[in-house]
Protein backbone atom coordinates (compact mmCIF):
# COMPACT_ATOMS: atom_id res chain seq x y z
CA UNK A 1 0.00 0.00 0.00
CA UNK A 2 0.97 3.63 -0.67
CA UNK A 3 2.19 5.79 2.29
CA UNK A 4 3.71 9.14 2.52
CA UNK A 5 6.47 10.34 4.81
CA UNK A 6 6.76 14.09 5.93
CA UNK A 7 9.80 14.64 8.11
CA UNK A 8 9.49 17.38 11.06
CA UNK A 9 5.92 18.14 12.26
CA UNK A 10 7.17 21.67 12.71
CA UNK A 11 9.44 24.18 11.17
CA UNK A 12 9.98 27.50 11.62
CA UNK A 13 11.96 30.18 9.29
CA UNK A 14 12.37 33.74 9.63
CA UNK A 15 10.83 36.07 7.04
CA UNK A 16 12.88 36.15 3.48
CA UNK A 17 14.86 32.49 4.60
CA UNK A 18 14.32 29.51 2.38
CA UNK A 19 11.49 27.06 2.79
CA UNK A 20 11.97 23.40 2.69
CA UNK A 21 9.50 21.03 3.39
CA UNK A 22 9.86 16.94 2.93
CA UNK A 23 8.15 14.87 1.45
CA UNK A 24 9.12 10.97 0.66
CA UNK A 25 6.96 8.63 -0.62
CA UNK A 26 6.52 4.37 -0.86
CA UNK A 27 5.75 3.17 -3.97
CA UNK A 28 6.93 0.76 -6.76
CA UNK A 29 5.58 2.49 -9.41
CA UNK A 30 5.59 6.51 -9.70
CA UNK A 31 2.03 7.83 -8.03
CA UNK A 32 0.89 11.46 -8.65
CA UNK A 33 1.80 13.61 -6.08
CA UNK A 34 0.35 16.60 -4.42
CA UNK A 35 0.95 19.45 -1.99
CA UNK A 36 -1.98 21.00 -0.28
CA UNK A 37 -2.02 23.89 2.42
CA UNK A 38 -4.21 24.03 5.29
CA UNK A 39 -4.91 27.36 6.97
CA UNK A 40 -6.53 27.80 10.30
CA UNK A 41 -10.30 26.90 10.35
CA UNK A 42 -10.53 26.41 6.40
CA UNK A 43 -10.57 23.38 3.70
CA UNK A 44 -7.06 22.34 2.06
CA UNK A 45 -5.83 24.59 -1.33
CA UNK A 46 -4.16 22.59 -4.15
CA UNK A 47 -0.67 24.15 -4.10
CA UNK A 48 0.85 22.01 -6.73
CA UNK A 49 0.32 18.44 -8.22
CA UNK A 50 3.27 16.15 -9.95
CA UNK A 51 1.53 14.09 -13.03
CA UNK A 52 4.24 12.84 -14.62
CA UNK A 53 4.70 16.09 -17.10
CA UNK A 54 7.42 17.69 -15.54
CA UNK A 55 9.77 16.88 -12.79
CA UNK A 56 10.57 20.24 -11.66
CA UNK A 57 6.56 21.46 -10.57
CA UNK A 58 5.45 24.95 -9.59
CA UNK A 59 2.40 26.29 -7.58
CA UNK A 60 1.12 28.92 -5.95
CA UNK A 61 2.45 31.52 -4.02
CA UNK A 62 5.70 31.25 -5.09
CA UNK A 63 5.76 27.22 -4.18
CA UNK A 64 7.64 25.12 -6.19
CA UNK A 65 8.60 21.04 -5.52
CA UNK A 66 10.82 18.90 -7.89
CA UNK A 67 10.06 15.02 -8.05
CA UNK A 68 12.84 12.21 -7.43
CA UNK A 69 12.54 8.96 -8.64
CA UNK A 70 15.83 7.79 -7.12
CA UNK A 71 14.82 8.96 -3.84
CA UNK A 72 11.27 8.65 -3.58
CA UNK A 73 10.91 12.35 -2.93
CA UNK A 74 8.96 15.34 -3.65
CA UNK A 75 10.05 18.12 -1.59
CA UNK A 76 8.16 21.62 -1.39
CA UNK A 77 10.45 24.47 -1.27
CA UNK A 78 10.15 28.32 -1.27
CA UNK A 79 12.87 30.72 -2.08
CA UNK A 80 12.04 33.41 0.25
CA UNK A 81 9.32 33.12 3.32
CA UNK A 82 6.44 35.16 3.94
CA UNK A 83 4.07 35.73 7.28
CA UNK A 84 1.58 34.33 5.26
CA UNK A 85 2.80 30.97 4.44
CA UNK A 86 2.36 30.55 8.22
CA UNK A 87 -0.04 27.40 7.69
CA UNK A 88 0.06 23.46 7.79
CA UNK A 89 1.00 21.68 4.68
CA UNK A 90 0.31 18.37 3.40
CA UNK A 91 1.79 15.58 0.92
CA UNK A 92 -0.25 13.49 -0.38
CA UNK A 93 -0.13 10.42 -2.70
CA UNK A 94 -2.57 8.53 -5.12
CA UNK A 95 -1.91 5.20 -6.15
CA UNK A 96 -2.88 5.21 -10.29
CA UNK A 97 -3.99 1.32 -9.12
CA UNK A 98 -6.19 1.60 -6.30
CA UNK A 99 -7.78 4.77 -7.80
CA UNK A 100 -8.39 8.35 -6.99
CA UNK A 101 -8.36 8.92 -3.13
CA UNK A 102 -5.40 10.68 -1.50
CA UNK A 103 -3.57 9.29 0.89
CA UNK A 104 -2.10 11.97 3.09
CA UNK A 105 0.96 12.35 5.03
CA UNK A 106 0.65 13.57 8.60
CA UNK A 107 1.52 17.28 8.00
CA UNK A 108 4.11 19.88 9.04
CA UNK A 109 3.18 23.52 10.23
CA UNK A 110 5.69 26.07 8.97
CA UNK A 111 6.10 29.37 10.97
CA UNK A 112 7.40 32.15 9.99
CA UNK A 113 9.09 34.85 12.28
CA UNK A 114 9.44 38.51 11.65
CA UNK B 1 -17.66 29.45 -9.09
CA UNK B 2 -18.94 28.66 -5.74
CA UNK B 3 -16.46 25.55 -3.97
CA UNK B 4 -17.73 22.86 -1.84
CA UNK B 5 -19.81 23.85 0.48
CA UNK B 6 -20.35 22.15 4.17
CA UNK B 7 -22.54 22.71 7.41
CA UNK B 8 -22.82 22.89 10.05
CA UNK B 9 -19.01 24.46 10.73
CA UNK B 10 -18.99 22.95 14.16
CA UNK B 11 -21.06 20.26 16.70
CA UNK B 12 -20.65 19.36 19.68
CA UNK B 13 -22.50 16.68 20.92
CA UNK B 14 -22.20 13.86 23.81
CA UNK B 15 -21.09 10.43 23.54
CA UNK B 16 -23.72 7.99 22.03
CA UNK B 17 -25.84 10.51 20.56
CA UNK B 18 -26.07 11.11 17.09
CA UNK B 19 -24.92 13.57 14.38
CA UNK B 20 -25.32 13.99 10.50
CA UNK B 21 -22.91 16.77 8.28
CA UNK B 22 -24.35 17.79 4.88
CA UNK B 23 -21.94 18.64 1.96
CA UNK B 24 -22.46 20.29 -1.39
CA UNK B 25 -20.20 20.04 -4.08
CA UNK B 26 -18.90 22.02 -6.80
CA UNK B 27 -21.16 21.55 -9.76
CA UNK B 28 -20.62 19.34 -12.02
CA UNK B 29 -18.61 17.05 -9.84
CA UNK B 30 -19.54 13.46 -10.10
CA UNK B 31 -16.94 12.09 -7.25
CA UNK B 32 -17.06 13.15 -3.75
CA UNK B 33 -15.24 12.31 -1.09
CA UNK B 34 -15.56 12.25 2.59
CA UNK B 35 -12.26 12.58 4.96
CA UNK B 36 -11.54 12.52 8.68
CA UNK B 37 -8.98 14.25 10.26
CA UNK B 38 -7.67 13.65 13.69
CA UNK B 39 -5.80 16.46 14.98
CA UNK B 40 -2.36 16.28 14.67
CA UNK B 41 -2.66 13.32 11.30
CA UNK B 42 -3.85 14.12 8.07
CA UNK B 43 -6.96 13.39 6.17
CA UNK B 44 -7.92 9.76 5.82
CA UNK B 45 -10.83 8.74 3.15
CA UNK B 46 -13.58 7.36 4.92
CA UNK B 47 -15.76 7.30 1.67
CA UNK B 48 -15.86 7.68 -2.11
CA UNK B 49 -18.92 8.06 -4.28
CA UNK B 50 -19.04 8.22 -8.27
CA UNK B 51 -22.18 9.98 -8.74
CA UNK B 52 -25.02 8.57 -6.56
CA UNK B 53 -22.81 5.08 -6.53
CA UNK B 54 -20.23 4.04 -3.33
CA UNK B 55 -16.92 3.20 -4.94
CA UNK B 56 -14.88 2.79 -1.91
CA UNK B 57 -15.85 2.37 1.44
CA UNK B 58 -13.56 0.18 2.51
CA UNK B 59 -12.51 2.49 5.78
CA UNK B 60 -15.65 3.71 6.81
CA UNK B 61 -16.50 2.14 10.50
CA UNK B 62 -19.99 0.88 9.39
CA UNK B 63 -21.33 0.11 13.04
CA UNK B 64 -21.46 3.43 13.21
CA UNK B 65 -21.09 5.48 10.28
CA UNK B 66 -23.20 5.74 7.36
CA UNK B 67 -23.31 8.02 4.30
CA UNK B 68 -25.28 8.41 1.22
CA UNK B 69 -25.81 10.66 -1.90
CA UNK B 70 -28.96 10.11 -3.20
CA UNK B 71 -29.59 12.13 -6.15
CA UNK B 72 -25.87 12.20 -7.51
CA UNK B 73 -24.95 16.01 -5.68
CA UNK B 74 -25.61 16.29 -2.10
CA UNK B 75 -24.31 14.04 0.64
CA UNK B 76 -25.30 13.42 3.81
CA UNK B 77 -22.53 11.77 6.71
CA UNK B 78 -24.32 10.55 9.84
CA UNK B 79 -22.92 8.61 12.67
CA UNK B 80 -24.85 7.17 15.27
CA UNK B 81 -24.10 6.26 18.19
CA UNK B 82 -20.86 8.46 18.30
CA UNK B 83 -17.68 8.06 20.13
CA UNK B 84 -15.31 10.07 21.93
CA UNK B 85 -12.54 8.65 19.32
CA UNK B 86 -14.97 10.01 16.59
CA UNK B 87 -14.04 13.83 17.58
CA UNK B 88 -12.11 15.27 14.43
CA UNK B 89 -12.54 17.35 11.54
CA UNK B 90 -14.70 15.84 8.59
CA UNK B 91 -13.68 16.90 5.15
CA UNK B 92 -15.99 16.71 2.11
CA UNK B 93 -14.39 16.92 -1.69
CA UNK B 94 -15.12 16.84 -5.13
CA UNK B 95 -13.40 16.34 -8.22
CA UNK B 96 -14.59 16.11 -12.13
CA UNK B 97 -14.95 12.13 -11.71
CA UNK B 98 -13.42 11.58 -14.95
CA UNK B 99 -11.61 8.35 -12.98
CA UNK B 100 -8.01 9.96 -13.57
CA UNK B 101 -5.94 9.79 -10.44
CA UNK B 102 -4.11 12.99 -11.18
CA UNK B 103 -7.39 15.10 -10.81
CA UNK B 104 -7.82 17.86 -8.47
CA UNK B 105 -9.98 17.33 -5.41
CA UNK B 106 -11.21 20.51 -4.22
CA UNK B 107 -12.04 20.52 -0.07
CA UNK B 108 -14.84 22.56 1.46
CA UNK B 109 -14.22 23.88 4.70
CA UNK B 110 -14.79 21.01 7.42
CA UNK B 111 -16.80 20.41 10.27
CA UNK B 112 -15.34 20.52 13.37
CA UNK B 113 -17.02 17.74 15.58
CA UNK B 114 -16.29 17.57 19.67
CA UNK B 115 -17.63 14.57 21.22
CA UNK B 116 -18.00 15.09 25.09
Amino acid sequence: AQSVTQLGSHVSVSEGALVLLRCNYSSSVPPYLFWYVQYPNQGLQLLLKYTSAATLVKGINGFEAEFKKSETSFHLTKPSAHMSDAAEYFCAVSDRKAGTALIFGKGTTLSVSS
Amino acid sequence: EAGVAQSPRYKIIEKRQSVAFWCNPISGHATLYWYQQILGQGPKLLIQFQNNGVVDDSQLPKDRFSAERLKGVDSTLKIQPAKLEDSAVYLCASSLGQGRSQETQYFGPGTRLLVL
